[in-house]
């Protein structure tokens, strides 16, 4: 069964940085793209980050360019986000998402960052 | 404003059958395929639809997608109150190498 479990969250000042991570288990975790998708609170979702299972290529929304850094520890079954600068409106739950537009699309619980002073 | 266009709120009675229509364009919708997820109360998402109008394994039929050009349909027949839930699609963009949803739609069993 697919675990992906994110941690990391928490209060962050504007113009903090923050990591957030996700341990996943259940499946042959080099084999798959992993997404960041994150949902601000009573908003919809947004797609964030992507990144292949070789870590050789990486996608970003506009928002996030040159802010936050996807990237993943394949020996240690993980997934990062390195989030920096972060403004008031990165305040959201962030979401792990295995291969998130296949057959095979499983997301975790979310974890909340919220940026504020 | 999302890329891909959804109705904010649906609504129907049990037994009943309603759509939930996601409006793109040439650039994503129109040559990629859509994806529906589902997400209940106070949970995450999860997948119901993929490659337009397949079911994982676990997802009833009840629930079934169809794309015409640029624009997808989400039908779910048989309404049940367990069915109450936001719905978003979302799609590949070639141009902007990214993955757009649209805005979501709640739908309300009455």
């Amino acid at each position: 069964e697919v675990h992906l479990v994110e941690s990391g969250g928490g209060l962050v000042q504007p113009g903090g940085s923050l990591r957030v991570s996700c341990a996943a288990a259940g499946f042959t975790f080099s084999d798959y793209w992993l997404t960041w998708v994150r949902q601000a609170p009573g908003k919809g979702l947004e797609w964030v980050a992507a990144i292949k299972g070789d870590g050789s290529d990486k996608y970003y929304v506009d928002s996030v360019k040159g802010r936050f850094t996807i990237s993943r520890d394949n020996a240690k079954n993980s997934l990062f986000l390195q989030m920096t600068s972060l403004r008031a409106e990165d305040t959201a739950v962030y979401y792990c998402v295995k291969h998130l537009l296949g057959a095979t699309s499983h997301w975790g619980q979310g974890t909340l960052v919220t940026v504020s002073s | 404003q999302s890329v891909l266009t959804q109705p904010p709120s649906v609504s129907g009675t049990p037994g009943q059958r309603v759509t939930i229509s996601c409006s793109g364009s040439s650039s994503n919708i129109g040559i990629n395929t859509v994806t529906w997820f589902q997400q209940l109360p106070g949970t995450a998402p999860k997948l119901l639809l993929h490659s337009n109008d397949q079911r994982p394994s676990g997802v009833p039929d009840r629930f079934s997608g169809s794309k015409s050009g640029p624009s997808a349909s989400l039908a779910i027949s048989g309404l049940q109150s367990e069915d109450e839930a936001d719905y978003y699609c979302a799609a590949w963009v070639d141009s902007l190498k990214a993955v757009v949803f649209g805005g979501g739609t709640k739908l309300t069993v009455l």
